[in-house]
């Protein structure tokens, strides 16, 4: 079974930075772009970045863009969101997902991570 | 960036029912709408992509239509396990934008 495992999420402080992970298992990780969302409390979806399936081009939501770094490692599965300078807006359960490039779709997602900023 | 419209935002219903939302989009994005369905606690789940294809494993029940700026989403004969909140996403261009979901609750 296809499989995306987040994990990094917590409690920060304002300015503060934290590192998430997901790791993907049981299909070919670097044919695929991957993507992280975020749900507020009691909110929408909200995209936040992609990265491409060689892992080199890398799009990002405005707000986010200069504070949060997406990366991949193809050996390790893997793809990473650095965030920085982390605002109480940036509060949200995170989640990746895998993304086609043909039609843009979203499958699977993980359970997702929670950030909470707050001092 | 292209904003998405959903209505309505919650909608009450009984089994049986027919449930249809509405997703409109502030600029054509063409056939690139995709549906997803959300259960309180968990991560959305693929519905229907590219406006009318439905994913491999959801129940035929589940359709959907529509092109450039107007989508629905229609649930003929609504199930126990249908009440959730659905989200609809434009896939033409990023930003990835979504609406702000429709929610179906049991009357």
């Amino acid at each position: 079974e296809i499989q995306l495992v987040e994990s990094g999420g917590g409690l920060v402080q304002p300015g503060g930075s934290l590192r998430l992970s997901c790791e993907a298992s049981e299909f070919t990780f670097g044919n695929h772009w991957m993507t992280w969302v975020r749900q507020a409390p009691g909110k929408g979806l909200e995209w936040v970045a992609n990265i491409k399936d060689d892992r080199s081009g890398k799009y990002y939501l405005d707000s986010v863009r200069g504070r949060f770094t997406i990366s991949g490692d193809n050996t390790k599965n893997s793809v990473y969101l650095e965030m920085n300078s982390l605002r109480a807006e940036d509060t949200a359960v995170y989640y990746c997902a895998r993304y086609s490039g043909i039609h843009g779709w979203l499958d699977p997602w993980g359970r997702g991570t929670l950030v909470t900023v707050s001092s | 960036d292209i904003q998405m419209t959903q209505s309505p935002s919650s909608v009450s219903a009984s089994v049986g029912d027919r449930v249809t939302i509405t997703c409109r989009a502030s600029q054509d994005v063409t056939k690139s709408l995709i549906w997803y369905q959300q259960k309180p606690g968990k991560a959305p789940k693929l519905l229907i992509y590219t406006a009318s294809l439905l994913q491999s494993g959801v129940p035929s029940r589940f359709s959907g239509s529509g092109y450039g700026t107007e989508f629905t989403l229609t649930i003929s004969g609504l199930q126990p396990e249908d009440f959730a909140t659905y989200h609809c996403q434009q896939a033409e261009t990023f930003p990835l934008t979504f609406g702000g979901g429709t929610k179906i609750e049991i009357k």
